[in-house]
């Protein structure tokens, strides 16, 4: 089955920097990598979300990079806010029938400082 | 629009005892899936239904663990015999294309 492996665990930055986190997949099936922002005590929600057909997509501070020869794709957060801070999680599904069942990255909580 | 709705929001259980989760999707949403989070993890599929037909179950989903959809509305979730293992955060989440919408959860806490 499909493994998305997520970097980094954890990541400070101050207000205004920018923001990567990396994550690679194993499945050259998958197709549809959304990334997701979860806030203490919340389900999580959608930010942004790409398909496979498509190397970059951006809404405004937040761009999501892919490349399916590599296998690995990237969320971009520019001018960071404090809240900004919260746990991200990339994942990855493959098309068809299965298009809603995602696997997850294991998260990397995001703190930005004021 | 009101967004999923999950209930209840916290569970505490005593070992061996069932408990039974709702979720109430997007009205218009043709899809429900399942999810589990456990602390420090990211969610883990558990199963999904197109209406009412459940049409794939997570190798994660012992027997303990059964989904239902009746009429293609809102779904149950019942754990039997509770283990100290199934605590966690349980998601539904609902979709009709690609997006998925996750409700709050329902956070269960096995002693």
């Amino acid at each position: 089955g499909e493994n998305v492996e997520q970097h980094p665990s954890t990541l400070s930055v101050q207000e205004g920097d920018s923001a990567v986190i990396k994550c690679t997949y194993s499945d050259s099936a998958s197709n549809y990598f959304p990334w997701y922002k979860q806030e203490l005590g919340k389900g999580p929600q959608l930010i942004i979300d790409i398909r496979s057909n498509v190397g970059e997509k951006k809404d405004q501070r937040i761009a999501v990079t892919l490349n399916k020869t590599a296998k690995h794709f990237s969320l971009h957060i520019t001018e960071t806010q404090p809240e900004d801070s919260a746990v991200y999680f990339c994942a990855a599904a493959a098309g068809g029938t299965s298009y809603g069942k995602l696997t997850f990255g294991q998260g990397t909580i995001l703190t930005v400082h004021p | 629009d009101t967004g999923v709705s999950q209930d209840p929001r916290h569970k505490i259980t005593k070992r061996g005892q069932n408990v039974t989760f709702r979720c109430d999707p997007i009205s218009e949403h043709n899809r429900l899936y399942w999810y589990r989070q456990t602390l420090g993890q990211g969610p883990e599929f558990l199963t999904y239904f197109q209406n009412e037909a459940q049409l794939e179950k997570s190798r994660l989903l012992s027997d303990r663990f059964s989904a239902e959809r009746p009429k293609g509305s809102f779904s149950t979730l019942e754990i039997q015999r509770t283990e100290q293992g199934d605590s966690a955060m349980y998601l539904c989440a609902s979709s009709l294309g690609w997006e998925l919408f996750f409700g709050e959860g329902s956070r269960l806490t096995v002693l």
